[in-house]
């Protein structure tokens, strides 16, 4: 079955300084990949998304991620951050092969921005 | 503007009365899902449905209904909430990407609590 991890449920910087977010996912197949952001009180807004198309993707607000095959990753970055980049971020991983019908969502990593 | 909306955003009930939460989507998707999020559990998927009429089991759909009759609507039914029940509930849809899920919108999200 699917998975992914995201290692590190709360990371804490300072605003400026990189931010980095940890996920990996289990598939036998090269997936779709997602990150999600949400922000207090709110729903989830994708940030970006890799769709078997250029292994750097850049999202929203400055952020990007790479998929990493070998090492079946899909890490976000963003290189200085912001305090209004304090949320939490979700991972999720689709199979776009066999007719797998959902989204799994890794447990979230809270991103704190300290002054 | 392109959205789904979820109503109630906040609903606080009694164990063992009926209650519904309405999903609506503008963007003509043939995919809709339910999903719950739980401190630490991240987001898991209650039900799903690829078109209408069709709908199928998620990772955890003890204790919900859901039906699809029209393909903008796909309300969540709990016949009988329990405490466990007591979540944030969000419901999210999507295009088609082959026959794997593309970038899923979700709605604002509806607090429930079951006393």
């Amino acid at each position: 079955a699917q998975s992914v991890t995201q290692l590190g449920s709360h990371v804490s910087v300072s605003e400026g300084a990189l931010v980095l977010l940890r996920c990996n996912y289990s598939s036998s197949v090269p997936p779709y990949l997602f990150w999600y952001v949400q922000y207090p009180n709110q729903g989830l807004q994708l940030l970006l998304k890799y769709t078997s198309a250029a292994t750097l993707v850049k999202g929203i607000n400055g952020f990007e991620a790479e998929f990493k095959k070998s090492e079946t990753s899909f890490h976000l970055t963003k290189p200085s951050a912001h305090m209004s980049d304090a949320a939490e971020y979700f991972c999720a991983v689709s199979d776009h092969n066999g007719g797998y019908n959902k989204l799994i969502f890794g447990a979230g990593t809270r991103l704190a921005v300290h002054p | 503007e392109a959205q789904v909306t979820q109503n109630p955003r906040y609903l606080i009930t009694v164990t063992g009365k009926k209650l519904t939460v309405t999903c609506s989507q503008n963007m003509n998707h043939e995919y809709m899902s339910w999903y719950r999020q739980d401190p630490g559990l991240g987001l898991r998927q209650i039900y799903y449905s690829m078109n209408v009429e069709v709908t199928d089991k998620g990772d955890v759909p003890e204790g919900y209904k859901v039906s699809r009759k029209e393909k903008r609507n796909f309300p969540l039914i709990l016949e009988s909430p329990s405490p466990n029940q007591t979540s944030l509930y969000f419901c999210a849809s999507s295009s088609l990407i082959g026959q794997g899920i593309g970038e899923q919108y979700f709605g604002p999200g509806t607090r429930l609590t079951v006393t």
